[in-house]
């Protein structure tokens, strides 16, 4: 079964310092992992993916994410925050194989301070 | 293009009455979920489907059901709504197994 982890429901940086958030994920099978962002009274959008190709993965915003095998783990980094990176972000892991469901984490929440 | 489009927006009902989420996608994918949202907690998956003609429980399906209409609609009935329903419910869907979730704006969702 595959199961996702986020480190810290609330992670509070000021504008321009680096944003680390935290996964680690479990499955018995190569994964497909994501990162989203929610923000207020919205659906989830996705930052990036990462599908077995390089293993340091580029979104939008700013955003990316490395895929390290040897510690299970998908971390988001930004070099530079900014105050409209305020938001909800959410770790999610697939597994290939045909099967069907994403698993996510229980999110993180990323304050901004000026 | 609309993406994914979940209607109503927000619902209050009261214990033992039923309703109907409805949910429709433009973007002719395979899949779809339906997911429920509660602070803390991420984000359960209720039940999907996986390819039109067919649904599949999630981890939370019970006192739901699903109806996939046809490849763009995907519908979530509650029953008879109980309080530990109140909840926020999002509509999703995807091409394939390794391609990104789409998600709708969401149904908040108040039993009293």
């Amino acid at each position: 079964a595959q199961s996702v982890t986020q480190l810290g429901s609330h992670v509070s940086v000021s504008e321009g310092a680096l944003v680390l958030l935290r996964c680690n994920y479990s499955s018995s099978v190569p994964p497909y992992l994501f990162w989203y962002v929610q923000y207020p009274n919205q659906g989830l959008q996705l930052l990036l993916k990462y599908t077995s190709a390089a293993t340091l993965v580029k979104g939008i915003n700013g955003f990316e994410a490395e895929f390290k095998k040897s510690e299970t783990s998908f971390h988001l980094t930004k070099p530079s925050a900014h105050m409209s990176d305020a938001a909800e972000y959410f770790c999610a892991v697939g597994r290939t194989g045909g099967a069907q469901k994403l698993v996510f984490g229980q999110g993180t929440r990323l304050t901004i301070n000026p | 293009n609309a993406g994914v489009t979940q209607t109503p927006k927000f619902q209050v009902l009261k214990t033992g009455q039923s309703m109907t989420l409805q949910c429709a996608q433009d973007m002719n994918h395979n899949s779809m979920y339906w997911y429920r949202q509660d602070p803390g907690m991420g984000l359960r998956l209720i039940y999907y489907s996986a390819s039109e003609g067919t649904t599949d429980k999630g981890e939370v399906p019970n006192g739901y059901n699903v109806s996939r209409l046809n490849k763009r609609e995907f519908s979530l009935r509650l029953e008879s709504a109980a309080p530990s329903q109140t909840s926020v419910y999002f509509c999703a869907s995807r091409w394939g197994t390794d391609s990104p979730l789409h998600f709708g704006n969401g149904t908040r969702l108040t039993v009293t």
